[in-house]
């Protein structure tokens, strides 16, 4: 079967760096995506990651070891607007977008 | 314009109503995508339209019917709903055909459903 591993909880200290990890066994791979996703709002896209590596974008940065089957999704300086869900999500061979259940930040003060 | 709208926000149905959700993106985006989403779940894929034609039917019971009128517009048709089906309704878009580019997805705010 298909499944995709991310903690459900984390919580961190404003100003501070989190990583948030995310294990998968799919399919095949074409891809892997993290989406941010604030309580009763829609999911943001926020990276995208097909090759080894670590992909930087500002306060954000996504890595991706395609051998371990692993990536982590990292924030830095975190401020108080950080406080939502984390989507890790694989495309399979088939192009079918496979979810994590996602890791809620509380980010405290 | 990169946004996909979504309406309405909220709607409360009974079991025999019949309602409408719409979705409009302006995006020139190929590939549209009907989600359902229950809360601290991540979302279940329904419905994709690819080039106005419906691609893939996750095993959606037949009470929801999705439409795609022109490649800006989708809609879900809603009839004899179950409270089961409560669930934020999310709506998304994405550049070129589902084989191609899903995963990079923009979506709507959502239609928080409630079936009484």
């Amino acid at each position: 079967g298909q499944n995709i591993d991310q903690p459900t909880e984390m919580t961190a200290t404003e100003g501070a760096i989190v990583q948030i990890n995310c294990t998968y066994q799919t399919s095949g791979f074409n891809g892997l995506f993290w989406y941010q996703q604030h309580a009763g709002e829609a999911p943001t896209f926020l990276s995208y990651n097909v090759l080894d590596g670590l992909e930087e974008k500002g306060r954000f940065s996504s890595f991706l070891s395609r051998s371990k089957g692993y990536s982590y999704l990292l924030l830095k300086e975190l401020q108080m607007k950080d406080s939502a869900s984390y989507l890790c999500a694989v495309r399979d061979s088939n192009y079918q977008l496979i979810w994590g259940a996602g890791t809620k930040l509380i980010i405290k003060p | 314009d990169t946004e996909v709208t979504q309406t309405p926000k909220h709607l409360v149905m009974g079991m025999t109503n019949k309602k409408s959700l719409k979705c409009e993106q302006h995006m020139g985006h190929r590939a549209m995508y009907w989600y359902k989403q229950k809360a601290k779940k991540p979302p279940e894929l329904m419905f994709v339209y690819s080039y106005e034609k419906l691609s893939i039917n996750e095993s959606v019971p037949s009470r929801f019917s999705p439409e795609c009128p022109n490649s800006s517009l989708l809609n879900l048709h809603l009839h004899a709903l179950q409270p089961e089906d409560s669930a934020l309704y999310l709506c998304a878009s994405s550049q070129g055909g589902p084989d191609r580019d899903v995963g990079k997805l923009f979506f709507g705010s959502g239609t928080q459903l409630s079936v009484l």
